[in-house]
């Protein structure tokens, strides 16, 4: 079983739209946890970071399940520029020290 | 605001020649990782280091050379380039806390 794991998609989806991804990952010790959005042939930037209690940040919002071990990404009212590749990054719990990256899940934004 | 820069940004090599891939950050970050990634395809660890002096293996190793002389450099060293290696590298640092991590620009790898 991969470390961290993501739909791949495409998630084709209309202007306007919520789309939800999520991310499951499999060490119950991982520590921290980040969403970074990646656009065709550039460096993943981080989009925000995934607080126990959830987070939002304008049309973002994240949350963190420990218990069922996955991680999740709502993005409302869908901009065509938010079309992107979005990947799940999990930190290492202690004594690991290499980050996990989930394959990323393609989101495609229509008119 | 540097950031991580990697140098150089594009280059063409011939099967059996080989480079070092440059990265440099300013934010003295103990964590670096290179990653390469293919067409259509995810992140893959190459090797990383969690400071000077200290490198590891990552999932994709074989070809490529690293070290950490110090905090703020880790320079990738393709051996012997193979057509397998052309790729986009990416090199990232971060602190050893639990922190994001930060990309530089790439460097776009063709072998022939």
């Amino acid at each position: 079983r991969k470390e961290v794991e993501q739909d791949p998609g495409p998630f084709n989806v209309p202007e306007g739209a919520t789309v939800a991804f999520n991310c499951t990952y499999s060490n119950s010790a991982s520590q921290s946890f980040f969403w970074y959005r990646q656009d065709c042939r550039k460096e993943p930037k981080l989009l925000m970071s995934v607080y126990s209690s959830g987070n939002e940040d304008g049309r973002f919002t994240a949350q963190l399940n420990r218990a069922s071990q996955y991680i999740s990404l709502l993005i409302r009212d869908s901009k065509l520029s938010d079309s992107a590749t979005y990947l799940c990054v999990v930190n290492p719990p202690p004594g690991r020290r290499a980050l996990t990256f989930g394959s990323g899940t393609r989101l495609q934004v229509q008119p | 605001n540097a950031g991580v820069t990697q140098t150089p940004k594009f280059q063409v090599l011939k099967t059996g020649q080989s480079m070092t891939l440059q990265c440099a950050q300013d934010m003295n970050h103990e964590y670096m990782s290179w990653y390469r990634q293919d067409p259509g395809m995810g992140l893959r660890l190459i090797h990383y280091s969690v400071g000077a002096g200290i490198t590891d293996q990552g999932e994709v190793p074989n070809g490529y050379n690293v070290s950490r002389s110090t905090t703020e450099d880790f320079p990738l060293r393709l051996l012997s380039a193979a057509p397998s290696q052309t790729s986009v590298y990416f090199c990232a640092s971060r602190p050893l806390s639990n922190q994001p991590q930060h990309f530089g620009d790439g460097t776009r790898l063709s072998i022939l």
